[in-house]
């Protein structure tokens, strides 16, 4: 079985400062990560995979993450953040026995960007 | 793109109605999956569909149902609305390939008076 652990709840951060959001999961096999973003009243947006390769994965809107094996940890970052970020989190965690059909989601984490 | 409809944005219902939720999708996606979603509890997978006519039970499908008749149709069905039926329902859908994301669509929320 695996896991998702989002290690905070609410980020708030000033308009331009760097942020960095993190996701820790467990797993006994290889997994597939993701990171989505949900806008209010909005379904989930896909902002980045991990599936193999190199461990730093560039998404959209200017999001990164890296995937880190020793720590199984695999933390957003995004170096200035804009109003227009403020949204809440979700990193999501799918393995190879399961082809990934299903993912296990984190509670999410709201980031709040203030000016 | 890849895109997910939802038939509603917002529903309201009353106690003990049977109630449909449509979902479609215009890529010929094998999987698709219901999840509802409550604060502090996170996203939680109510039932999914490898294909048509396929399902297979999530984590909390008590007092759910679903249909896949046609392969970009995936419906829910609360068979007797209950007021802890309340929530936002998110529809997903998914290439059946190793490592492919769900895409989502803008969800339901569903008020059971």
């Amino acid at each position: 079985a695996q896991s998702v652990t989002q290690l905070d709840s609410q980020v708030p951060v000033f308009e331009e400062a760097p942020v960095e959001l993190r996701c820790n999961y467990s797993s006994s096999v290889s997994v597939y990560l993701f990171w989505y973003v949900q806008y209010p009243n909005q379904g989930l947006q896909l902002l980045l995979k991990y599936l193999s390769g190199s461990t730093l994965v560039k998404g959209i809107n200017g999001f990164e993450a890296e995937f880190n094996k020793s720590q199984t940890s695999f933390h957003l970052r995004k170096p200035s953040v804009h109003i227009s970020d403020t949204a809440e989190y979700f990193c999501a965690v799918s393995d190879e026995e399961t082809s990934g059909s299903r993912l296990t989601f984190g509670e999410g984490t709201q980031l709040t960007v203030n000016p | 793109d890849v895109k997910v409809t939802q038939s509603s944005r917002y529903l309201v219902k009353r106690t003990g109605e049977k109630v449909f939720l449509e979902c479609v999708q215009d890529m010929d996606h094998e999987n698709m999956f219901w999840y509802r979603q409550d604060p502090g509890l996170g996203l939680r997978l109510i039932y999914f569909s490898y294909d048509v006519k396929m399902k297979e039970k999530g984590d909390i499908p008590e007092g759910y149902s679903v249909s896949r008749e046609k392969k970009e149709r995936f419906s829910l069905i609360l068979e007797s609305a209950s007021t802890n039926q309340t929530s936002m329902y998110l529809c997903a859908s998914r290439l059946d390939r190793e490592g492919q994301p769900q895409h989502f669509g803008d969800g339901t929320r569903l008020s059971i008076l």
